[in-house]
């Protein structure tokens, strides 16, 4: 099955610097890449996601990167904001419409925005 | 438009006894799918249904079951408690076509005593 890998598990920035956070995944028939934020008490948030035939997407300061030969793809946070303090999980599936939709889910980065 | 509605958002059992969880989908879709969040293992795929009909199972024991409605309303049951259960059950409901986002609610808190 599909294992997802996440690092860093916690990341502490500046506010107004930039936060990266990386995901590796092992099943190659993978193509969909979405990112969840969940603050504390609450449920996870879809904040973006990607699918496997763009490289790129981006969402105001939010952007996410694909690597599909090297299976890795990468949140980028830029101008953070002591708001966007929270632990952000990636996640992997195989999005077919068909039988195969389940996410599997990095171990969550906890990012934290000293102001 | 509503989104994910789980009820109850907190419950304390006893070892051994059952528990039932209730999520209601955002209107209009189709799929629910259940996850258990805990510290150590993080966010684990239990099960998801579809048209009441169970389609993908995760790698947990029996004692965990559900079912859908055809409201598609989906309940979560997990027999026999152990502590080990003790974590904030997700649901997560989508259209589940092609190209499609699950969304989650805010998750039940449960703890076996």
């Amino acid at each position: 099955g599909e294992n997802v890998e996440q690092h860093p598990s916690t990341l502490s920035v500046q506010e107004g610097d930039s936060a990266v956070i990386k995901c590796t995944y092992s099943d190659s028939a993978s193509n969909y890449f979405p990112w969840y934020k969940q603050e504390l008490g609450k449920g996870p948030q879809l904040i973006i996601d990607i699918r496997s035939n763009v490289g790129e997407k981006k969402d105001q300061r939010i952007a996410v990167t694909l690597n599909k030969t090297a299976k890795h793809f990468s949140l980028h946070i830029t101008e953070t904001q002591p708001e966007d303090s929270a632990v952000y999980f990636c996640a992997a599936t195989q999005n077919s419409g068909g039988s195969n939709y389940k996410l599997t889910f990095g171990k969550g980065t906890l990012l934290t925005v000293n102001p | 438009k509503a989104g994910v509605t789980q009820t109850p958002r907190y419950l304390i059992k006893t070892r051994g006894q059952q528990v039932t969880l209730s999520c209601s989908p955002i209107s209009g879709h189709r799929s629910v799918s259940w996850y258990q969040q805990t510290p150590g293992q993080g966010l684990q795929f239990l099960f998801e249904y579809f048209s009441e009909t169970q389609r993908n199972k995760g790698n947990f024991p029996g004692r965990f079951s559900g079912r859908q409605f055809s409201n598609s309303r989906s309940e979560m049951n997990v027999s026999t408690l152990e502590l080990g259960d003790s974590a904030l059950y997700l649901c997560a409901s989508s259209l589940r076509t092609l190209n499609t986002e699950a969304f989650f609610g805010q998750g039940t808190r449960l703890t076996v005593v």
